[in-house]
C-alpha cells in the first residue's frame, strides 16, 4: 500500500529562521510528488510539482527537492504569511489519483 | 467567477436531514474529484468523475450520493449522516483525468453533523 509521511506534524519558526520539511514516500512506482499549500477553512493551492529525483522547483522563499525516497520543502528566511498546513501528495499507479500526508502545520511569529 | 467554486461554506445538519453540496469549476477541466477532510487524517479520496462519468467510487457509504450533470458542476447528496462524517468537504478538478496536470481545489464546504 501506498504510504505518505509528513514530518515534523508542527513546527514553530521566528521571522528569519529558515528550517525544512520532510515528505517521506513509500511507493510502487511514483509518477510524480506535489507541494500544496492550505490556509484554515480554504482548500489547498498548488505549489509545486517534482518528476524526478534529483530535480529543485523554487518560489519566492521555497524550494522544493526531490530524491528516491523523500521530498523536502525548504523555507528560506520565513515571515509570518508563510504559516499555514503544507501538504505533500504523490501521483502512482495510473495517475488518476492522489496519495496525501497528513501535512506540516507551520507557524512563523515575529 | 473563476476556479472551482463550492458552496455552502459551512453547513450543519442534523442526521435525519437531506442536504446537498454543490461544486463548480470554471476551468474548462474534464475530470472532478470529492475529497473528505478529517483533523489529523490525510485527504481521502472519496469520488472521481471523468467527463461525466463516475470513474471511481472508494468504498465510500451510501449515505453519500454524487452527481456530475456536466463536466461542470459537480454534486454530493447527503442522507442520514452520522457525526463521524463531520469534517471538511473538497472539491477538485483536473484538466485531464491523468492527475500529473494537477488539481485545483475549491475552499471547501465544512460540514457538521449533529
Amino acid at each position: 500500500e501506498d504510504q505518505v509521511t509528513q514530518s515534523p506534524e508542527a513546527l514553530r519558526l521566528q521571522e528569519g529562521e529558515s528550517s525544512s520539511l520532510n515528505c517521506s514516500y513509500t511507493v510502487s512506482g511514483l509518477r510524480g510528488l506535489f507541494w500544496y499549500r492550505q490556509d484554515p477553512g480554504k482548500g489547498p493551492e498548488f505549489l509545486f510539482t517534482l518528476y524526478s529525483a534529483g530535480e529543485e522547483k523554487e518560489k519566492e522563499r521555497l524550494k522544493a527537492t526531490l530524491t528516491k525516497k523523500e521530498s523536502f520543502l525548504h523555507i528560506t528566511a520565513p515571515k509570518p504569511e508563510d504559516s499555514a498546513t503544507y501538504l505533500c501528495a504523490v501521483i502512482t499507479g495510473t495517475a488518476s489519483k492522489l496519495t496525501f500526508g497528513t501535512g506540516t502545520r507551520l507557524q512563523v511569529t515575529l | 467567477e473563476t476556479g472551482v467554486t463550492q458552496t455552502p461554506r459551512h453547513l450543519v445538519m442534523g442526521m435525519t436531514n437531506k442536504k446537498s453540496l454543490k461544486c463548480e469549476q470554471h476551468l474548462g477541466h474534464n475530470a472532478m474529484y470529492w475529497y473528505k477532510q478529517s483533523a489529523k487524517k490525510p485527504l481521502e479520496l472519496m469520488f472521481v468523475y471523468s467527463l461525466e462519468e463516475r470513474v471511481e467510487n472508494n468504498s465510500v457509504p451510501s449515505r453519500f450520493s454524487p452527481e456530475c450533470p456536466n463536466s461542470s458542476h459537480l454534486f454530493l447528496h447527503l442522507h442520514t449522516l452520522q457525526p463521524e462524517d463531520s469534517a471538511l468537504y473538497l472539491c477538485a478538478s483536473s484538466q485531464r483525468l491523468n492527475v500529473n496536470y494537477g488539481y485545483t481545489f475549491g475552499s471547501g464546504t465544512r460540514l457538521t453533523v449533529v
